[in-house]
């Protein structure tokens, strides 16, 4: 596997399911993010993970609660989703900070139902 | 007003045609513009990157920012029908600060 990879490619859960999302990276890079991508509307930076540690966090409710137990792995845990939720979830790494290029895994289509 | 205006599409042309694709930004701070593309079922991909007012070719791909009007363009020139694609405006300020913002992106199709 090379670049980033998302996993699953398309996820059905009703309103109580807990699911989670993955991502992993292959570039050796030291930065990860989650974004959301709905129709009509701009890409939104969820989270920010920077050597692990989360630096940012753009305001998102508690029911996306993210993790990165590596620089290689990040992970999006969801619980109790709104059908306003569905959307395609991109993962994308840099090598460092936002001063890099982002590279964008294939993204992970979410409904809810 | 928006921090990032991307007009969606969709935009049609065929084969071999000059394609415009355009974003205008409100903050003077951006210093740094981004094009991506996305395919269907994939996420995006840098196409160019730039930094300074003018242009920036790169094959068929020509970049243009004009920092005084706020107002970036991208120029495809003998489009082709793999080059239909969303593609998206992103806008950087100076510095680490963990922000790129987007434009809504817009659709094109090149038809043979």
């Amino acid at each position: 596997e090379t670049g980033v990879t998302q996993t699953p490619r398309h996820l059905v859960m009703g309103m109580t399911n807990k699911k989670s999302l993955k991502c992993e990276q292959h570039l050796g890079h030291n930065a990860m993010y989650w974004y959301k991508q709905s129709a009509k509307k701009p890409l939104e930076l969820m989270f920010v993970y920077s050597l692990e540690e989360r630096v940012e966090n753009n305001s998102v409710p508690s029911r996306f609660s993210p993790e990165c137990p590596n620089s290689s792995h990040l992970f999006l845990h969801l619980h109790t989703l709104q059908p306003e939720d569905s959307a395609l979830y991109l993962c994308a790494s840099s090598p460092t900070g936002y001063t890099d290029t982002q590279y964008f895994g294939p993204g992970t289509r979410l409904t809810v139902l | 007003q928006k921090e990032v205006e991307q007009d969606p599409g969709p935009l049609s042309v065929p084969e071999g045609a000059i394609v415009s694709l355009n974003c205008t930004y409100s903050n003077s701070a951006f210093q740094y513009f981004m094009w991506y593309r996305q395919y269907s079922r994939k996420g995006p991909e840098l196409l160019m990157y730039t930094y300074s007012s003018g242009n920036k070719e790169d094959g068929r791909f020509t970049a243009q920012v004009d920092k005084s009007s706020k107002y970036i363009s991208l120029f495809i020139r003998d489009s082709q029908p793999s080059d239909s694609a969303t593609y998206l405006c992103a806008i950087r300020g100076r510095g680490s600060n963990y922000k790129l913002t987007f434009g809504k992106g817009t659709l094109l199709t090149v038809n043979p």
